[in-house]
Formats: C-alpha cells, sequence, structure tokens
C-alpha cells in the first residue's frame, strides 16, 4: 500500500510569483484536504476535495485554489505569491466522510523571498 | 469559536513517563488524534479515541478523554530518545467543514 506523496519537497519563489504543488493520495482514498503550517505553528486547514469537488475551505483567500484529478491526486495552486505564504504544505488523504481519519504527506516546504 | 491548545514544551527523562495535555472548545462527534512530526517532516499518525470513550491504551501510548472537560491527554510509558519531537492534537471541526484543529504543538524532548 502506497502512502500519501507530495511534490516537490522544497521549493522557492519570489513575490508575486505562481506555484503548483502536487500531492497523490494513499491508495484507495477519495478525499484530499491541504493544510498550510507556518514555522512553529501547527496545521491551518486550507480546502478539501471530495470526488474531484470542493468539500470545505479555511479562511485562506481566493488566490489558493486546488484541482482534484479522477485518479484522486490532487493540486494546490497559489497566485501572487506573499512572504507570508512561505510555510510547510501539507496534504491529506482520507476515505472520504467527515469520521475518517486523514494520512498526512511529507508536505512541500515553499519558501518566498 | 474553534480553539485548541497544547503547552509549548515538555522534557522528561529516558525511561520516565510522558504525559501531553490538550484542551479544546468543540468537537464533531467523531475520533480525535494525537500526531507526531519529527524535524522537517509530515505528520505522521499515533493513536486517536472515539469521542464516547474514556481511555486507549496502544502499548506505550494511553490517551485519556474528558469530554466534560474538553480535555484530551497523550500518556507515553517509557520515553525513548527517539519520542523526541513535536506532539499535535488534532480535533474535527464541529461545523461540518471535515477539517481538523491543531493545537500549536507540544515539543517533547527526551534527556539521556
Amino acid at each position: 500500500e502506497t502512502g500519501v506523496t507530495q511534490s516537490p519537497t522544497h521549493l522557492i519563489k519570489t513575490r508575486g510569483q505562481q506555484v503548483t504543488l502536487r500531492c497523490s493520495s494513499q491508495s484507495g482514498h477519495n478525499t484530499v484536504s491541504w493544510y498550510q503550517q507556518a514555522l512553529g505553528q501547527g496545521p491551518q486547514f486550507i480546502f478539501q476535495y471530495y470526488r474531484e469537488e470542493e468539500n470545505g475551505r479555511g479562511n485562506f483567500p481566493p488566490r489558493f485554489s486546488g484541482l482534484q484529478f479522477p485518479n484522486y491526486s490532487s493540486e494546490l495552486n497559489v497566485n501572487a505569491l506573499e512572504l507570508d505564504d512561505s510555510a510547510l504544505y501539507l496534504c491529506a488523504s482520507s476515505l472520504g466522510t467527515n469520521t475518517d481519519t486523514q494520512y498526512f504527506g511529507p508536505g512541500t516546504r515553499l519558501t518566498v523571498l | 469559536g474553534e480553539d485548541v491548545e497544547q503547552s509549548l514544551f515538555l522534557s522528561v527523562r529516558e525511561g520516565d513517563s510522558s504525559v501531553i495535555n490538550c484542551t479544546y472548545t468543540d468537537s464533531s462527534s467523531t475520533y480525535l488524534y494525537w500526531y507526531k512530526q519529527e524535524p522537517g517532516a509530515g505528520l505522521q499518525l499515533l493513536t486517536y479515541i472515539f469521542s464516547n470513550m474514556d481511555m486507549k491504551q496502544d502499548q506505550r501510548l494511553t490517551v485519556l478523554l474528558n469530554k466534560k472537560d474538553k480535555h484530551l491527554s497523550l500518556r507515553i510509558a517509557d520515553t525513548q530518545t527517539g519520542d523526541s519531537a513535536i506532539y499535535f492534537c488534532a480535533v474535527p471541526s464541529p461545523s461540518g467543514t471535515y477539517k481538523y484543529i491543531f493545537g500549536t504543538g507540544t515539543r517533547l524532548k527526551v534527556l539521556a
């Protein structure tokens, strides 16, 4: 059984640029959630995708957007990057209902200069 | 509001027990979780407890839940240097958006 994978591992961008982060869910999971973890903080929920539709969103601006594909992999896109977007971005997959345990990937470390 | 609080640091000697505490304002009636994060890594699921249970034991880990006081704790018996990490409790939001609310994490340092 393959766990949750994310790419790239690290990324450096400059302010104003756009970035795409990728996540492959654990085998058999159809739900993907994205979290942002700033340094020294706990993860903050960005949004969740279930069967290719957005299924809930946290307190993040519209420049944070996502996609989920038919194979349940997912992308997180961030436009007009700001310095405060520097963080570890974590993807979690689950079987699909709100009672299901979320399993996390290793994260993508984004640095915005 | 939705809030989860943890103490920031805990230091114990190898072989002692560690107790990490978490308080929350509200949760959905499902599971509550403990995750472990090592430096530069993602979150590893350690254990969980269903909201209608008071206690769950899983090898060296014991989870206690006081639902009335909205207090969750994780006890690690015979703490080892490999247990040094940041521990997060995660509480499913009661708002129906299927998100977890995380505490700020407790950094556990195990002294040899």
